[in-house]
């Protein structure tokens, strides 16, 4: 299994402003995803990071809007451009190794717009 | 696209088995089924993966029926410490565009 951290743990931030989330894998992975979760709701993947190369966007998510960065096996970032309050969510990372089709999930990031 | 549907709730005493369905009744071929735990402000946790029949583990079973369009997570003899939220996830991780549907969790609450 790989342990996955995550930077910042939670943050409230102001309508307009970006925010960039660290996810840190202790070991190697595969494949390294972006997820938003509403409170209470259930969560949906943002994109696939892809190292080296541009991430893998899921319908209704662009990368102006969230970019993303993974430099290596063991790394990557979220960020959130332009926020609104809209953008309110836990925002999780996980990662995947070998062959395996597991997710090993980060603890999340809490935003709060205003 | 894997449309995935489960319980909202269910409640359950110590001690009990707790059998939770989700359907997904346009599975593809390469998906797998895989659920999760998860606890007020963490990350899901991996309990099991199947991709048919029946897989076994130290914490739960999950039965696929032969159809595959439906899967049951079974969590034997429950303590306080499962009231958590579980999701079914359906999909493939090495397919294109990655099509990861989470179901929309089942709450189950353990009571003493």
């Amino acid at each position: 299994s790989a342990v996955i951290s995550q930077k910042p743990s939670r943050d409230i931030c102001q309508r307009g402003t970006s925010l960039t989330i660290q996810c840190q894998v202790d070991s190697q992975v595969t494949m390294m995803f972006w997820y938003r979760q509403q409170p209470g709701q259930s969560l949906t993947l943002i994109a696939t990071a892809n190292q080296g190369s541009e991430a893998t966007y899921e319908s209704g998510f662009v990368i102006d809007k969230f970019p993303i960065s993974r430099p290596n096996l063991t790394f990557s970032t979220l960020t959130v451009s332009n926020m609104s309050p809209e953008d309110s969510s836990i925002y999780l990372c996980s990662g995947t190794s070998g062959s395996q089709e597991t997710q090993y999930f980060g603890p999340g990031t809490r935003l709060l717009v205003l | 696209l894997a449309k995935t549907t489960q319980p909202i709730s269910m409640d359950s005493y110590e001690g009990q088995e707790v059998n939770i369905t989700c359907s997904h009744n346009n599975i593809a071929t390469n998906d797998y089924i895989t659920w999760y735990q998860q606890f007020p402000s963490q990350g899901p946790r991996f309990i099991i993966q199947g991709y048919k029949t029946k897989v076994t583990n130290e914490v739960a079973s999950l039965f696929i029926p032969a159809d595959r369009k439906s899967s049951t997570l079974s969590l034997p003899r429950v303590s306080l410490s499962d009231t958590a939220v579980y999701y079914c996830l359906v999909g493939a991780l090495k397919a294109a565009g990655n099509k990861l549907t989470f179901g929309g969790g089942t709450r189950v609450l353990v009571k003493p």
